[in-house]
C-alpha cells in the first residue's frame, strides 16, 4: 500500500524567514494530497488540498507544490512568524488506499524571534 | 472550523478494561473514519463508515476494537481490552460521500487514552 515519508521530523526557523516541509509517497496512483496543522493539544487543521491535476496552490502565507513526476509534494511557508509554530503533516489518499488517508510521520516547526 | 464531537477528550483506564469513546460527525456528513495518533506521531487508520456500515477496516480493529455508527445515535470506538500499546489521541473525522470525487476530512479534537 501507500507509504509516505516526511522530513525533516524538527525544523527550526527565525521568524521572517522561509520554511519547507518534504513528502515523498510510493503510489503513482495518489490523486489527493492534503497538508495539516496540529497545534499543542488541539486537532487537525486542514491548511490546503491539492488535487493531482494542479502542481501549485496559494495560501495564505505559504505555497504548496506537487511534483508528479518525482512523487514529491511540499509545503513552503513563505515568511514564517511564531504562530505558525506546531507539528505539520501531510496526507494521501491513493487508489490502493481506498478513502483513508496516509499521514507522513510529521514535522515539529518552532519559530523564534 | 470542524464541527465535530468527540467524547470524552480525556480518559484513563487500567490494563484489561473497556475503553469507550464517541463522536458526532458533522451535519450531512455520512462518512466517519477513526485515526490513532500514538506519541511519536504515528498516524493508523482503524475503520470507517458510510452511514452505519463498515467500508473498510484494518485486522487489528477487527480483533480487540469494536465500533459502530447508529442511526440517529453518535458513533462509538470501544477497546475490549485495553493494554498499554493502545495509549494514544484517537481522533474521528467525518466527511461527505466520495461518490464522484474525494471529499475532504474534518477531525474532531480527539480522545487523549491513556491505560495505565
Amino acid at each position: 500500500g501507500e507509504q509516505v515519508e516526511q522530513r525533516p521530523p524538527h525544523l527550526s526557523v527565525r521568524e521572517g524567514d522561509s520554511a519547507v516541509i518534504t513528502c515523498t509517497y510510493t503510489d503513482p496512483n495518489s490523486y489527493y494530497f492534503f497538508w495539516y496543522k496540529q497545534e499543542p493539544g488541539a486537532s487537525l487543521q486542514l491548511l490546503m488540498k491539492v488535487f493531482s491535476s494542479t502542481e501549485i496552490n496559494e495560501g495564505q502565507g505559504f505555497t504548496v507544490l506537487l511534483n508528479k513526476k518525482d512523487k514529491r509534494l511540499s509545503l513552503n511557508l513563505t515568511a514564517a512568524h511564531p504562530g505558525d509554530s506546531a507539528a505539520y503533516f501531510c496526507a494521501v489518499s491513493a487508489t490502493s488506499s481506498g478513502q483513508k488517508l496516509v499521514f507522513g510521520q510529521g514535522t515539529i516547526l518552532k519559530v523564534y524571534l | 472550523n470542524s464541527k465535530v464531537i468527540q467524547t470524552p477528550r480525556y480518559l484513563v483506564k487500567g490494563q484489561g478494561q473497556k475503553a469507550k469513546m464517541r463522536c458526532i460527525p458533522e451535519k450531512g456528513h455520512p462518512v466517519v473514519f477513526w485515526y490513532q495518533q500514538n506519541k511519536n506521531n504515528e498516524f493508523k487508520f482503524l475503520i470507517n463508515f458510510q452511514n452505519q456500515e463498515v467500508l473498510q477496516q484494518i485486522d487489528m480493529t477487527e480483533k480487540r476494537f469494536s465500533a459502530e455508527c447508529p442511526s440517529n445515535s453518535p458513533c462509538s470506538l470501544e477497546i475490549q481490552s485495553s493494554e498499554a500499546g493502545d495509549s494514544a489521541l484517537y481522533l474521528c473525522a467525518s466527511s461527505l460521500s466520495w461518490a464522484g470525487g474525494y471529499a475532504e476530512q474534518f477531525f474532531g479534537p480527539g480522545t487523549r487514552l491513556t491505560v495505565l
